[in-house]
Order: C-alpha cells, then structure tokens, then sequence
C-alpha cells in the first residue's frame, strides 16, 4: 500500500497566520493529477479543497493552494480564518488501495 | 445537483452485521464508481473500497476482505454496504462518496452525509 505521512498531526496557529501541511508518499505517485486535499469539519462529511495536486475545487477560497515536488505534496493556508481550524487530509489515488494521511488538526493558538 | 443520500444510524451488537444504503441523484449513477470511507473516533479517514456501478465489480482493502460487500442496484441509483461481524472496532461514521462528477479528477467531490454505526452489547 501508498502509506501517506502527513506531518503534522497537529498544530496551533492564529487567525490571520500562514501555515503548511505536508504529505509524503511511500511509494512514487508519478502523476500530480492522483492527489487531493480535503478539510473536514467534525459533524459533516468531508470537503474537497484541492485535486491534482494544484487545482482549486470552485467555490474553495483562493487563500488555500497546493504543491507537489517529488514524493512530497503541501497544502498551504494564507491567512487563516476562524472557519479553517478543523481537520485536513491528504489522499493519493495512484494505486489500489486509495490511501488517506493520517490528518492534521488546525486548531487556535 | 449531485446528492448522495445515506440510511440512518445502527446501533448493532458484536458479531451483527449492518447494511447501509447510499441513493444517488443528479448525476447518471452507472457512470462513476462508488466508494465508501469510514472514520473511527479518534481516527482518520480510512478507505474501505469501491463498486463499479455498471459491471458490479468491487475492490475491498485488505483488512475487510471477507467482511466487507458492497452492492448496487441501478434501478433505484442505490450502493449498499454491508460488513459482518461487527466488533467495537467497526464503531465508526460511514460515509459512501463519488469522484469526479464536478471535477474530473479521481477526488471526491461528492460524499453522503455519514451514517453512525455503533458496535456495543
């Protein structure tokens, strides 16, 4: 299996702050377009933020964005606001089984 | 627009099994495959595997081969997922989710909302 390290697992930040969450993948994931980013919030199902690696879902605002290089994939929050304190979580789907990270937690400082 | 529509909670005993229901609508159901995640507390989002709508075929992960059945019926739009053998590690919100609808990606851009199931005697 691609096992998915996301670090961290979890961080305190501020409204307003910049923070980066990593993923690195086990097993090379040759093509960007088999890599997501989703936020979830307790007591809903999840979101999807970021797919291919780079590209915006609509509606996602623009202060979040994502990058590959290599085996490692970021997802990058520009000014953090109060709505953005929950769960995140990588996927890669370059192989059966489709694996998730292990999450991070945003949460105020 | 696309909506997945989930059973109800399920509160189960150990060694019970429970089936879950996923209606579809807005989009054409046989198109996509359909897959389910689960999130035990304290945990993360696990992946559990996938049906093909139009053939049936199915992929389970590993750890639920033999427990794990995932079905579909196209005349209602509807994926079922039922697991046997229940024992307080299956207590976990179930969600059954869609890719590529929206986007065309391999993402999930679509999910249900989650159906509880509790595991406890």
């Amino acid at each position: 299996d691609n096992q998915l390290t996301q670090s961290p697992s979890s961080l305190s930040a501020s409204v307003g702050d910049t923070v980066t969450i990593t993923c690195r993948a086990s097993q090379t994931i040759y093509t960007s377009f088999n890599f997501n980013w989703y936020k979830h919030t307790p007591g809903q199902a999840p979101s999807l933020l970021i797919y291919a690696a780079s590209t915006l879902r609509r509606g996602v605002p623009s202060r979040f964005s994502g990058s590959a290089s290599g085996t490692n994939f970021s997802l990058t929050i520009n000014s953090l606001q109060p709505d953005d304190f929950v769960h995140y979580y990588c996927q890669q789907t370059y192989s059966v089984p489709w694996t998730f990270g292990q999450g991070t937690k945003v949460d105020i400082k | 627009q696309v909506q997945l529509v989930q059973s109800g909670a399920e509160v189960k005993k150990p060694g019970a099994s429970v089936k879950i229901s996923c209606k579809a609508s807005g989009y054409i159901f046989s198109s996509f495959y359909l897959h389910w995640v689960r999130q035990a507390p304290g945990h993360g989002l696990e992946w559990m595997g996938r049906i093909n709508p139009k053939t049936g075929g199915t992929n389970y992960i590993e750890k639920f081969q033999g427990r794990v059945t995932m079905t579909r019926d196209t005349s209602l739009d509807t994926g079922y997922m039922e697991l046997s053998g229940l024992t307080s590690d299956d207590t976990a919100v179930y969600y059954c989710a869609v890719p590529g609808v929206e986007t065309v990606s391999e993402a999930f851009d679509s999910w249900g909302q989650g159906t509880v199931v509790a595991v406890s005697s």
